[in-house]
């Protein structure tokens, strides 16, 4: 099965500020089949990016996707304070679906 | 639009089991997989299994192997996941999900409390 790392395991920033948090497979992921989520807690995952770079409907253009292979990232270009919350990223390309454990974003 | 929706939260004893349902909507059921996937409390999310909505092929984590069973009903575009001999260790949320297209779609979850 691939394995995901996010790091890092916490980022804490002002609003405003940019976040970069990274995703590396342990494989190359199929199709380039890795999605990042947003958690908040008690609610469900909210899809942000999909297929590595594509903003799911709805998701400001604050937040980008880059990457292939076993290298990707999700970008923040500026924090707004409903951004603070845990980030995630799946690979669903290849079975079993796999997951990062997640990136914390809290305020400074 | 593509829709999964849950059945609601089960608190359940220890030794018990529980069965989650996830109707689907908005697209042709039996073209497509649906995945469960649980989320303990502060850990990562766990992917459980899968069932092919067209033939009924099943995949199983090894992790869950002997207890956990997918099945579905395609007259009523629902998928069941049962989960025996539940441990407080079960405790968490359980969620349906299919890969639709380029992307995932997901259910609201589902809350399984495990206490005696």
């Amino acid at each position: 099965e691939i394995v995901l790392s996010q790091s890092p395991g916490t980022l804490s920033l002002s609003p405003g500020e940019g976040a970069s948090l990274s995703c590396r497979t342990s494989q190359n992921v199929n199709n380039n089949f890795l999605a990042w989520y947003q958690q908040k807690p008690g609610q469900a995952p909210r899809l942000l990016i999909y297929r590595a770079s594509s903003r799911a409907t709805g998701i400001p253009d604050r937040f980008s996707g880059s990457g292939s292979g076993t290298d990707f990232t999700l970008t923040i270009s500026r924090l707004e304070p409903e951004d603070f919350a845990v980030y995630f990223c799946q690979q669903y390309g290849n079975s079993p679906w796999t997951f990062g454990q997640g990136t914390k974003v809290d305020i400074k | 639009q593509v829709r999964l929706v849950q059945s609601g939260a089960e608190m359940k004893k220890p030794g018990a089991s529980v069965k989650v349902s996830c109707k689907a909507s908005g697209y042709t059921f039996t073209n497509y997989a649906i995945h469960w996937v649980r989320q303990a409390p502060g850990q990562r999310l766990d992917w459980m299994g899968w069932i092919n909505g067209g033939n009924g092929y099943t995949k199983y984590s090894h992790k869950f192997q002997g207890r956990v069973t997918i099945t579905r009903d395609t007259s009523a575009s629902t998928v069941y996941m049962d989960l025996s001999s539940l441990r407080s260790e079960d405790t968490a949320m359980y969620y349906c999900a299919t890969h639709y297209g380029d992307y995932v779609v997901w259910g609201q979850g589902t809350l399984v409390a495990v206490s005696s």
